[in-house]
Formats: C-alpha cells, structure tokens, sequence
C-alpha cells in the first residue's frame, strides 16, 4: 500500500534550526512535493524534488532519497511565522499526490 | 508561484440544500483542476479531478450525483454539493496545475468552509 510517515509534532526555538523527516512507501514515484499549512487555512507549496539530493530555496531546504524512500524539510533561522503544519506528499505513478496528516511544528520564543 | 482564487471562503446553509463552490486560476491556465476536503487535523482527501472540457475523474467513495463538478474552462472550476446534510460540513479546498508551465505543482486556493445545519 501507499504509506507516508512524519512525526505527529515537533517544537522548536526562534531562530533555531529544524528538520522534519518523511519517509514514504508509494506505487511508483514521480517526485515529492512539501507543503506548508496553516491552521484554517490551505496548503501552500514550499518545494518539489524529483532528483536525489539537495534544493535549497532561502530559509528552506529540501532533500530526497529515492532509494531510501527518505526526505526531509530543513528550516533555518526559525521564526514564529514558521509554527503551520509541513506536508510531506509523495507523487505515485499515477501523478497523484499521497497524503499524510503532516508534522505540527510550533516555534517557542 | 501562481494564484488560485476560491469562492465563497464561507458558507453557512440549511440542511437539503445546494452549495456551488467556485475556484479559478487567476494568473494561468490550469489544465488540471483537483478537489480535495480537509477535516480538522486530519489528512487532505482527494475527490475528485477534474481537466478542462472533460469529465470529472471522482476518487473511490465519493458520491459523483452528490458533488458535482463542472470545469467549464481553462480558469474556471466549480463544485456543487447537492442536498447537502451536516455530514457534509467540512474544508473543501481545490487546487489547480498548469502542466505545461509548472509540471507537477499543485497550487491551492485558500480553501471553502462549508457548514450545514
């Protein structure tokens, strides 16, 4: 079956660093997209990696693995803005993104 | 990135009644337009698809003759939920891709919350 798997919840400090893991198990895969939601509100897109290794964009990177079927999501610089949900959303070979609850990250002064 | 636009942002109505939500691609024209509900806390699940001037592709357990969808043109989407019962009151958000710009990205509008009394 399809699977993703994020921890449920992670708190971090102001201005720390953060990484929040993704593993996933999908029929086929056509890249893995991050998503960041506030609460209320709808997803918006941070990143998509398709190739193995590294996309870094500002304050915000992302990394792949295909053969470990790993990724992670690196903040920097954290902000009390930063405090949403992340959504780790695999694409399968169908081209439809797989879903999970996400990772709740909340940000402490 | 691009600009997705969802209308009403919020409804409230009876029990039995029709709600049309409305979505458009403001900056782009969206090949693909997808549907989704959303409950609290919970994972986004996908309804249906949907691609312009074709019928809609509605994911297993969900109702087609109940949420109608109708993607009428390149920046327009719409999705009807017709006799709508309490059950029905969720976070319905759509979102849009414009394939032959952006690849596989998916951009979402803020989203419609519906509540059925």
């Amino acid at each position: 079956g399809q699977n993703i798997d994020q921890p449920t919840e992670m708190t971090a400090t102001e201005g720390a660093i953060v990484q929040i893991n993704c593993t996933y198990q999908t029929s086929g895969f056509n890249g893995l997209f991050w998503y960041q939601q506030h609460a209320g509100e709808a997803p918006t897109f941070l990143s998509y990696n398709v190739l193995d290794g590294l996309e870094e964009k500002g304050r915000f990177s992302s990394f792949l693995s295909r053969s470990k079927g790993y990724s992670y999501l690196l903040l920097k610089e954290l902000q009390m803005k930063d405090s949403a949900s992340y959504l780790c959303a695999p694409m399968d070979s169908n081209y439809q993104l797989i879903w999970g609850a996400g990772t709740k990250l909340i940000i402490k002064p | 990135g691009a600009v997705v636009s969802q209308h009403p942002s919020r409804v409230i109505c009876k029990s039995g009644t029709s709600v049309k939500i409305e979505c458009r691609s403001l900056d782009f024209q969206a090949t693909t337009m997808f549907w989704y509900r959303q409950f609290p806390k919970k994972s986004l699940m996908l309804m249906a698809t949907s691609n312009e001037g074709s019928k809609a592709t509605y994911e297993q357990g969900v109702e087609k003759d109940k949420f109608l969808i109708n993607h009428a043109s390149l920046t327009l989407s719409t999705l009807t939920v017709t006799s709508a019962h309490p059950e029905d009151s969720s976070f319905y958000i759509c979102s849009a891709r414009d394939f032959r710009r952006e690849g596989e990205t998916q951009y979402f509008g803020p989203g419609t919350r519906l509540l059925v009394l």
